[in-house]
């Protein structure tokens, strides 16, 4: 049973267009959505953050928004650039802790020059 | 800082053979977990150790046995490996809660 699904499962962008990656979740006492980067060859590193209790978190150039009604949630980059070109996982975990963070399958990005 | 170190990188085993996967972290972190990363499966949660002495079965851990050996070591045992283990495992660690995990850089096994 897969507790978050994530599409597309790839991506390609031009420099300088906006990446969408969305999330759906079907567990409603998830609480922690976070969103991880990973390159070729190394372990995932969090991107990006968010709780339930707010719509939407920005850092520079990443967005995530959240909707809870409808339980979805993506990632937005803007301005993309080709040293974003990676794979990116959504995870969902209860009680905002990291124990049995539940991912989606991933999406390989690609920004193009 | 070294973080979260694995080893080793790579392993070749034939079918049935035993190996054992280390795992440190030098954050003082209380959990630690193991993953396996399949292409278009995601990261699957094998065992995870919420704190020295404890440890407790994720989504796949039929095939593996895990020991916590201390607060900084997290080690993954493939008692009899099979074909379908073949993947890549990534050891992670994080305070208890944060919910951030630190991930290592993997290792790829390949069982034939």
């Amino acid at each position: 049973q897969q507790q978050v699904k994530q599409s597309p499962q790839s991506l390609i962008v031009q420099k300088g267009g906006i990446s969408i990656i969305n999330c759906a979740y079907e567990n409603t006492a998830f609480d922690y959505f976070p969103w991880y980067q990973q390159f070729p060859g190394k372990g995932p590193a969090l991107l990006i953050a968010i709780r339930p209790d707010v719509s939407e978190k920005k850092e520079g150039r990443f967005t995530i928004s959240f909707n809870k009604s409808a339980k979805q949630f993506s990632l937005h980059i803007m301005d993309s650039q080709p040293g974003d070109s990676a794979t990116y996982f959504c995870a969902a975990s209860m009680q905002g802790g990291s124990e049995k963070l539940v991912f989606g399958k991933g999406t390989k990005l690609t920004v193009n020059p | 800082n070294a973080g979260v170190t694995q080893t080793p990188k790579f392993q070749v085993l034939k079918t049935g053979q035993s190996m054992t996967l280390q795992c440190a972290q030098d954050m003082n972190h209380n959990s630690m977990y193991w993953y396996r990363q399949d292409p278009g499966m995601g990261l699957r949660l094998i065992y995870y150790s919420a704190s020295e002495g404890t440890t407790d079965k994720g989504e796949v851990p039929n095939g593996y046995n895990v020991s916590r050996l201390n607060k900084r070591e997290f080690s993954l045992r493939l008692e009899s490996a099979a074909p379908s283990q073949t993947s890549v495992y990534f050891c992670a660690s994080s305070e208890q809660n944060t919910g951030e995990l630190f991930f290592g850089e993997g290792s790829r096994l390949t069982v034939l």
